[in-house]
């Protein structure tokens, strides 16, 4: 069991430019988590997909993020038009079911500069 | 909306002492409760959980949790060096799955 595993893990990107991050999750979870970390605000809540199906994203910046789950093996973060203050560790995680422990991956790094 | 404190933010310990850490909540609709452990540079990994009033405890760990005062806690026992990491707190209600975590308290315990 690799565990929950999201590529890459830093990024660098400069103000404007596009940036998707990827995560696979552990097979056979049924949930995929997306967080953001920062020192300031903490682990803060972005969406979720539970088999495949968009159910929460109240966290999401509305206008330049997104996020889809095509297959059940991986799910994508997009960032559009990317600003400084997108820089974080972006992690997902996914869990087996509503009670169980969140699986996290190690994140991946963004720098925006 | 569900809102997540910890306390306190940062603590500094000997080899061998009791630590103890606070979390509140806001939703009296909370079940779940979790604490996560993230050593530097590393992901969030879950500790212990809870899903009753009352204690549990594992090993060195033990949950206290009082949803009437919406209050649980995480203490360590006999602290350890190796336990030296950011502590999240983590509550969930029934109507939903996301975890909503606290701020961190972050533990460094000295030889």
């Amino acid at each position: 069991n690799a565990g929950v595993i999201q590529t890459p893990r830093h990024k660098v990107t400069g103000k404007g430019q596009e940036a998707t991050l990827w995560c696979e999750p552990i097979s056979g979870h049924s949930a995929v988590f997306w967080y953001r970390q920062t020192i300031v605000q903490g682990l803060e809540f972005l969406t979720y997909f539970r088999n495949q199906a968009p159910i929460d994203d109240s966290g999401m910046p509305k206008e330049r993020f997104s996020a889809q789950m095509p297959n059940q093996s991986h799910s994508t973060l997009k960032i559009q038009s990317t600003q400084p203050q997108d820089s974080a560790v972006y992690l997902c995680a996914s869990s087996h079911s509503s009670n169980s422990d969140y699986t996290f991956g190690s994140g991946t790094r963004l720098l925006v500069i | 909306q569900q809102n997540v404190q910890q306390s306190p933010e940062s603590l500094i310990v000997p080899e061998g002492a009791r630590t103890s850490l606070n979390c509140t909540f806001s939703d009296s609709a909370s079940q779940y409760f979790w604490w996560y452990r993230q050593h530097s540079g590393k992901a969030p990994k879950a500790l212990m959980s809870i899903f009753s009033n009352g204690e549990k405890e594992e090993g060195r760990f033990t949950i206290h949790l009082n949803k009437a005062s919406l209050h649980f806690s995480l203490h360590i026992r006999d602290s350890q060096p190796s336990d030296s990491a950011l502590y999240l707190c983590a509550v969930r209600t029934s109507s939903g799955q996301k975890l909503v975590f606290g701020q961190g308290t972050i533990l460094k315990v000295y030889l």
